[in-house]
């Protein structure tokens, strides 16, 4: 069973700042997932990286697979990235599960 | 493109009564997965489905907890009979993945936000 571990676990910074949330997970993964999820709302998908780095926005997403681990940076931060950020990782197995493990989420707000 | 719909968005029950949710994917989408989210916690899987047929169902609670997905399209998930720890937030997921495919996003419904008296 793979433990997905995020921190910080709970993060205020002010508007502006380039903010990193850091999620490392035990065992080898087929894929990991950032996911974005508003208070009272559903949960959006904001990256899905298997190797590298992704860019979305004023989103990045970077993956060190050797390390087992995973960073979501935000620059320019906005009080409208408030919210809390989870990262997930998934396992294709032989017959087709795949799964997710969350971690318990980062809660970020943006003070203006 | 429409979004995963799931109803009802609330639900009070009292323990030991029965529930049900429902899940409408975006069409086309063959996987649909059920989690439950506890307050504090990241989401656990329930069930997935590949098409109509179950491909993991080894965190669901078979005692209480089933699922269908006769058609692979929309799916309802049954808790019968409730209990007070079961009170959770039920999101349904889909994706047009089928196994190793990399690029595809999970998409997520609002929810079914359960209280269990």
């Amino acid at each position: 069973k793979n433990e997905v571990e995020q921190s910080p676990q709970n993060l205020t910074a002010q508007e502006g700042e380039f903010i990193t949330i850091n999620c490392s997970y035990s065992v080898g993964i087929s894929a990991l997932h950032w996911l974005q999820q508003h208070p009272g709302g559903g949960i959006v998908s904001l990256f899905m990286l298997s190797s590298g780095k992704k860019k979305h926005g004023r989103l990045i997403a970077t993956i060190n697979i050797q390390e087992k681990h995973s960073s979501l940076h935000i620059t320019a931060s906005h009080p409208r990235d408030s919210a809390v950020y989870i990262c997930a990782v998934s396992h294709f197995s032989g017959g087709g599960a795949d799964g997710l493990t969350f971690g318990k989420g980062t809660h970020l707000i943006i003070q203006p | 493109e429409a979004g995963v719909a799931q109803s009802p968005r609330y639900k009070i029950i009292e323990k030991r009564q029965s529930v049900a949710f429902w899940c409408n994917p975006i069409s086309g989408h063959a996987t649909l997965y059920w989690y439950q989210q506890i307050l504090g916690q990241g989401p656990k899987l329930l069930i997935q489905f590949q098409n109509n047929g179950v491909v993991d169902d080894s965190q669901l609670p078979k005692d209480r907890f089933s699922a269908e997905r006769l058609k692979g399209v929309d799916s309802t998930l049954k808790i019968q009979p409730a209990k007070l720890e079961d009170s959770a937030v039920y999101l349904c997921a889909s994706s047009s993945r089928a196994f190793r495919e990399f690029d595809e996003k999970l998409f997520f419904g609002s929810g079914t936000q359960l209280s269990v008296l």
